[in-house]
């Protein structure tokens, strides 16, 4: 089955400053690429996505990567915020009907203002 | 856009017991639908696949007579999880798909 690997697990930044995470997915059917922020307590919501025709995807200051052959996903935020601190989930499926996702173990951003 | 919802938000129960929580999709019919279990601190973990009409799937390690799930129509499942101990204390959060997955509120489940 599918396994997605994340990291890092902890990730301290500047305000201002960008933060990167990454993750690796083993499953080559795997076509759909979600990234979830979870504040405590509450659901994950989906901030971006990818699906795997395309390479690149931006959304303001959020932008995703996909390189297919070596399968692995990046999030990038830029001029990281207070309010962006949370914990941030990549996760992978194929396609999104009834296909499971499977998600990465998480990666606790501090934005420090 | 598409909205599920989940009830209990939170119980708490006596070791020994069941309880059951509902995952509805309120405007979009779901024929599956996917529970999920998170320890504090820790990633969302697959439990199992509900299928309407049919039995569910579990993942491995899930244990299906414990953790009984019933897609009784194609707006709701439900979870059930039996003879529950403290060890089951978690938050259950259950998705149903669309053009993305779409999460239920999750419910806190705390097991005395």
């Amino acid at each position: 089955g599918e396994n997605v690997e994340q990291h890092p697990s902890t990730l301290s930044v500047q305000e201002g400053d960008s933060a990167v995470i990454k993750c690796t997915y083993s499953d080559s059917a795997s076509n759909y690429f979600p990234w979830y922020k979870q504040e405590l307590g509450k659901r994950p919501q989906l901030i971006i996505d990818i699906r795997s025709n395309v390479g690149e995807k931006k959304d303001q200051r959020i932008a995703v990567t996909l390189n297919k052959t070596a399968k692995h996903f990046s999030l990038h935020i830029t001029e990281t915020q207070p309010e962006d601190s949370a914990v941030y989930f990549c996760a992978a499926s194929i396609g999104t009907g009834g296909f499971k996702t499977i998600f990465g173990a998480g990666t606790r951003l501090f934005v420090k203002a | 856009g598409a909205v599920v919802s989940q009830h209990p938000s939170w119980v708490i129960c006596k070791s020994g017991t069941s309880v059951k929580i509902e995952c509805r999709s309120l405007d979009f019919q779901a024929t599956t639908m996917f529970w999920y279990r998170q320890f504090p601190k820790q990633s969302l973990m697959l439990m199992a696949t509900s299928n309407e009409g049919s039995k569910a799937t579990y993942e491995q390690g899930v244990e299906k007579d414990k953790f009984l799930i019933n897609h009784a129509s194609l707006t709701l499942s439900t979870l059930t999880v039996t003879s529950a101990h403290p060890e089951d204390s978690s938050f259950y959060i259950c998705s149903a798909p669309g053009e993305t997955q779409y999460f239920g509120p999750g419910t806190r489940l705390l097991v005395l």
